[in-house]
């Protein structure tokens, strides 16, 4: 079954460094989400894309972040200037269409750690 | 603004019994998607479930069925003939026709003992 994929499992940085988060959607999936989870919290959306373009973002995702799909394949979330805070769980997930009675397929997460 | 609430932050379940993991949600959208999603210790998110808020029948999905009582906002998911493997965390989350986000709660940690 296709799935999606991310790299690394887990990044350690020092705070103020960029970080690039790696994510391959399924194939065939048009919409592409990043969310995160804070240890021991809910999850939280980040940022959705679609079409090359950012469809829709929350209040987390500010200046310091930003989205990319360089290629054909790959889906990537940058955090410019790390901060403490931004130690969670980045998940990336995907989605045929985005239609709401669609489940969001994720990946197995990226572990971020800031030092 | 949407929201959805799991008030049970941890259940046990003796292995081989049922149990009810509960869920509301809040939304002014008409047409909503509710989902369950289990979350393992070692982390990933796996799809459970899915109920759309028009349709008649409870979801049923194997040992997984969701109780969708629209009236009431409430889609509780329930495990029959609990496994050892069936501890971890259970998300509900919701999305709606208006937005593509998924909106989570806090989660539920379900511990299946044997």
């Amino acid at each position: 079954e296709p799935e999606v994929t991310q790299t690394p499992s887990h990044q350690v940085t020092q705070m103020g460094q960029e970080v690039i988060l790696r994510c391959v959607p399924i194939s065939n999936h048009l919409y592409f989400y990043w969310y995160r989870q804070i240890l021991g919290q809910k999850v939280e959306f980040l940022v959705s894309f679609y079409n090359n373009e950012i469809s829709e973002k929350s209040e987390i995702f500010d200046d310091q972040f930003s989205v990319e799909r360089p290629d054909g394949s790959n889906f990537t979330l940058k955090i410019r200037s790390t901060k403490l805070e931004d130690s969670a769980m980045y998940f990336c997930a995907s989605s045929p269409t985005g239609r709401a009675e669609q489940p969001q397929h994720f990946g197995d997460g990226t572990r971020l750690s800031i030092l | 603004a949407q929201k959805i609430t799991q008030t049970q932050p941890g259940m046990f379940v003796q292995e081989k019994e049922a149990v009810t993991l509960d869920c509301t949600y809040d939304t002014s959208d008409p047409s909503y998607g509710l989902f369950w999603y289990k979350q393992p210790s070692s982390g990933e998110m796996i799809f459970l479930i899915y109920q759309g808020s028009y349709d008649q029948q409870n979801a049923t999905e194997g040992r997984y069925s969701l109780n969708f009582q629209k009236a009431r906002k409430s889609a509780n998911l329930v495990i029959s003939a609990s496994q050892l493997g069936d501890s971890a965390m259970y998300f509900c989350a919701m999305s709606t026709y208006t937005g593509n986000q998924f909106y989570f709660g806090t989660g539920t940690s379900l511990t299946v003992i044997p």
